[in-house]
């Protein structure tokens, strides 16, 4: 079975812009949780999509948002960007809850 | 704040020698993931604890999981090389959500 694939890999935006990124799920799995990685902050959950649906959401602004489509590929955008955006924004799949969580290869946004 | 803090953020041994890192976290847990991150890229699983097991074994992997001290860790037996890279652990949470909380990391580095 192929990965997890996110597009694009590498990102580059200005302040104030908007940005859409992409993760297709391992065939089979229905949910997808999206995780950014800073730094400072470390990796930290964004929210996670199941069946269209988001399931749960964590600690981040409304700038942030989703969505997942009935093939179970999923974006996420993220709008007026700032410059602590700039992350390793990275996408995993798993077949059910209280399983393992796989990880695509990330993209990584860099704000300017 | 993160749930699970590592210890050592940093080890440095040669090859062949076995490394060990712990993971603490704050709160229940459902199970308990270990994963591998190379330079910034993508996170792979290694191994996934369930908080009714105490050891897990994968190759040169071994895992113990204490839920009384809130505690884990993961020996790499005979290290090479390639196993230079950040390890996390990340704690599933017993509230049922689908997310995992990530430690800070140990980042290994291996002497040829």
């Amino acid at each position: 079975k192929a990965g997890v694939t996110q597009t694009p890999r590498y990102l580059i935006k200005t302040r104030g812009q908007q940005v859409t990124l992409s993760c297709s799920p391992i065939s089979g799995h229905r949910s997808v949780s999206w995780y950014q990685q800073t730094p400072g902050q470390g990796l930290q959950f964004l929210f996670e999509y199941f069946s269209e649906t988001q399931r749960n959401k964590g600690n981040f602004p409304g700038r942030f948002s989703g969505r997942q489509f009935s093939n179970s590929r999923s974006e996420m955008n993220v709008s007026t960007l700032e410059l602590g955006d700039s992350a390793l924004y990275l996408c995993a799949s798993t077949l059910r809850a209280r399983n393992t969580q796989y990880f695509g290869p990330g993209t990584r946004l860099t704000v300017l | 704040s993160q749930q699970g803090e590592e210890d050592p953020q940093a080890l440095s041994i040669q090859e062949g020698e076995n490394a060990t890192m712990n993971c603490s976290y704050k709160t229940s847990i459902n199970n308990l993931q270990w994963y591998r991150q190379n330079s910034g890229r993508g996170l792979v699983h290694l191994i996934l604890i369930r908080s009714n097991e105490r050891e897990k074994h994968s190759g040169r992997l071994r895992v113990t999981l204490d839920t009384s001290k809130k505690s884990s860790s993961l020996l790499i037996t005979a290290s090479r090389a390639a196993d230079t890279a950040s390890y996390f652990c990340a704690t599933e949470l017993q509230t049922g959500a689908n997310n995992l909380f990530f430690g800070t990391g140990t980042r290994l580095t291996v002497i040829p």
